[in-house]
């Protein structure tokens, strides 16, 4: 089974400051996708980034930065500095690479992240 | 490149009623992947289609139904609405062909209220 745990329900802070949004996952596969997702208040889910289970290297997007530990089952996600337009639902969700699978993203229950001027 | 396209975007039903929401993928992609939100629920798989077969089902009951059409639009249907169906209903396209890689883009999606 998989599950995809974030334990953040709701983060409030001042712009500028950096936050930490926390993802854990379990899966029994050994070739998964992880993700990171967005929803603004339009509903759509905007794509930030996708990680495959054998790239455990860090990455970062201008203000935006991921930690990924398979040790720890972790994906973990950074905004530094943040800004009132990061305000959103950040999603965590997690993918099997297997056959039976298509289509089919676990998705962690979401972050509502307000960032206040 | 246009992007996923839903339609309606909102809508009112009543307990019995039936609805047929509809999915244009982006231009190319072959797959179409249905999700439910709710707020107790979260985003839920509902099915995905390729080449117009259904290749994965979620656990929902028989009345949520899809299908795919040959220029890869996609419908989905929900037969005897109850109250609990109302949701944000997403559509994701993909190339997905053989390869599972979840380069899922998804739609604005088309918002259901059950009275």
């Amino acid at each position: 089974a998989q599950k995809v745990t974030q334990a953040q329900t709701e983060i409030s802070v001042v712009e500028k400051e950096d936050v930490t949004l926390d993802c854990v996952y379990e899966t029994r596969d050994t070739t998964y996708y992880l993700f990171w997702y967005k929803q603004p208040p339009s509903g759509e889910l905007v794509f930030l980034i996708r990680r495959n289970s054998f790239d455990e290297q860090n990455e970062i997007s201008g203000r935006y930065s991921w930690n990924f530990q398979k040790s720890t089952s972790s994906f973990n996600f950074t905004i530094t500095a943040s800004q009132v337009v990061d305000s959103a639902v950040y999603f965590c969700a997690l993918l099997n690479a297997g056959g039976t699978s298509y289509g089919k993203l676990t998705f962690g229950q979401g972050t509502i992240l307000t960032v206040h001027p | 490149k246009a992007g996923v396209t839903q339609t309606p975007r909102y809508l009112i039903k009543t307990r019995g009623q039936q609805v047929t929401l509809s999915c244009s993928p982006i231009s190319g992609h072959r797959s179409v992947s249905w999700y439910q939100q709710t707020p107790g629920q979260g985003l839920q798989f509902l099915f995905e289609y390729f080449s117009e077969t259904q290749r994965n089902k979620g656990n929902f009951p028989g009345r949520f139904s899809g299908r795919q059409f040959s220029n890869s639009r996609s419908e989905m249907n929900v037969s005897t609405l109850e109250l609990g169906d109302s949701a944000l209903y997403l559509c994701a396209s993909s190339l997905m062909g053989t390869s599972n890689t979840g380069e899922l883009f998804f739609g604005e999606g088309s918002r259901l209220t059950v009275l």
